[in-house]
């Protein structure tokens, strides 16, 4: 079973830059995969912010871009701010309508 | 400007059926640009993909949960709706009705309902 990859935790200084990533256990991420990403804040729903590698969803800032690196989709936040500091969430689709999860990762910003 | 409302019982006995409706308004969920899915998160962990369907009535399941999930639409009512069935505790989760457009990832999400599995 194919199982989508992120780091559990990351931290950034405020004003910093930051890459997540979302691997897969075998094999790369490319743009078929539609990588997209979600941010969640305690008790509240998942909010889209990037889709299909690098498009933002409205009224996402420009700090948020995606991208693929290497063999992994990425979601790079420049000049972090504090309020960025949540759960984020990848998403790849696999074909035949199935997508699947990444673990996601808990950014802190301190 | 797109409203999903999940509806149904917060408490679910080991062993029976997990009955779940998401109602939409503002949009029609008979448009051929949207897919509508459930999707869980076991309270503290991560997301899973559950289910999708499409008005016309097709289909995409989880591998993992197939034989146990059932997803249906009513166009008439505009609601899809899920069934879980032979809950333990591993399917306590909140639960979320979603839209996405066509190979998109661009989910759209309802506010969750948090279903537990318990005697």
């Amino acid at each position: 079973q194919t199982v989508v990859t992120q780091e559990p935790s990351f931290s950034v200084s405020p004003g910093g830059t930051v890459t997540l990533t979302c691997g897969l256990s075998s094999g790369s991420v490319s743009n078929s995969y539609c990588p997209s990403w979600y941010q969640q804040t305690p008790g509240q729903a998942p909010r889209t912010f990037i889709y299909n590698t690098n498009i933002r969803s409205s009224g996402v800032p420009d700090r948020f871009s995606g991208s693929i690196l290497g063999n992994k989709a990425a979601l790079t936040i420049t000049g972090a701010q504090a309020d960025d500091e949540s759960d984020y969430y990848c998403v790849l689709y696999m074909g035949s309508g199935l997508w699947v999860f990444g673990g996601g990762t808990k950014l802190t910003v301190l | 400007q797109l409203q999903l409302q999940e509806s149904g019982p917060g408490l679910v006995k080991p062993s029976e059926t997990l009955s779940l409706t998401c109602i939409v308004s503002g949009v029609s969920i008979s448009s051929g640009d949207y897919y509508w899915d459930w999707i869980r998160q076991p309270p503290g962990k991560g997301l899973e993909w559950i289910a999708t369907i499409y008005y016309s009535g097709s289909t995409w399941y989880n591998p993992s949960l197939k034989s146990r999930v059932t997803i249906s639409v009513d166009t008439s009512k505009s609601q899809f709706s899920l069934r879980l069935s032979s809950v333990t505790a591993a399917d306590t989760a909140v639960y979320y009705c979603a839209r996405h457009t066509a190979d998109r990832g661009d989910f759209d999400w309802g506010q969750g309902t948090l279903v537990t599995v318990s005697s």
